[in-house]
């Protein structure tokens, strides 16, 4: 079972508001995913870190979202001002370096009033 | 164009018969094929993956993969399911050309009926 956790596990915010989700990835993997998934269960990548590198990210995540995995703290992703659009459930997950596998989180279910 | 697929949106079964959940892809290069359970408002489950090897892999809770390069497919299949295999099941690719992301498929409901 995957040690990945997520909080808040919901998230309500109006529109224009911040939206800000942490992540703690499991230990002894540095790195670290954000997914969206919608409520047509179709999955966006938005970015992902290696230790406190961002490796890719979408152009999405470029403007409205921001993400860091600092040193020693939870990471984290944040929306600056939510959109309707943005309500999807946001998954975090983390792998070992050279490892395939991603393991998920429970996810962060935002709802944009 | 890089897709994956899954042709069934819903498969319904019976306690203990078996299920095949069905899964292709269209991808060049090198590929991570795994597939991964959500039961309902929960996060993502790792079933098991293939990169080489056996084609056929087994994973956690009686699930089995085979992967087949010619009919580029990576099927999820168990032979006795029970009620609590009901879920949404999803395949997932990771290719070496897309970086280190995951690819996902639209998934399968799976309902178990007692």
């Amino acid at each position: 079972n995957s040690k990945v956790i997520q909080t808040p596990r919901y998230l309500v915010k109006g529109q224009g508001q911040k939206a800000k989700m942490r992540c703690i990835p499991e230990k002894g993997h540095p790195v670290v995913f954000w997914y969206q998934q919608n409520k047509n269960n179709e999955f966006k990548f938005l970015i992902n870190f290696q230790n406190q590198e961002v490796l890719q990210q979408i152009d999405m995540t470029e403007k409205r979202f921001s993400a860091e995995c600092p040193s020693n703290s939870p990471c984290s992703l944040e929306i600056q001002s939510s959109e309707a659009g943005d309500s999807a459930l946001y998954l975090c997950a983390s792998s070992g370096q050279n490892q395939d596998t991603q393991y998920f989180g429970p996810g962060t279910r935002l709802l944009v009033l | 164009t890089q897709t994956v697929s899954q042709s069934d949106a819903h498969v319904t079964v019976f306690e203990g018969d078996s299920v095949e959940l069905r899964c292709n892809y269209s991808y060049g290069g090198s590929i991570y094929l795994s597939w991964y359970i959500q039961h309902h408002g929960r996060g993502l489950q790792f079933l098991l993956k293939y990169y080489s090897g056996n084609p056929v892999v087994q994973g956690v809770n009686g699930f089995k993969a085979e992967f087949s390069k010619s009919d580029s497919s990576f099927h999820l299949r168990k032979a006795s399911v029970h009620w609590s295999d009901s879920a949404v099941y999803f395949c997932a690719v990771r290719s070496t050309s897309s970086g280190q992301k995951l690819v996902f498929g639209q998934g399968t409901i799976l309902k178990v009926y007692l």
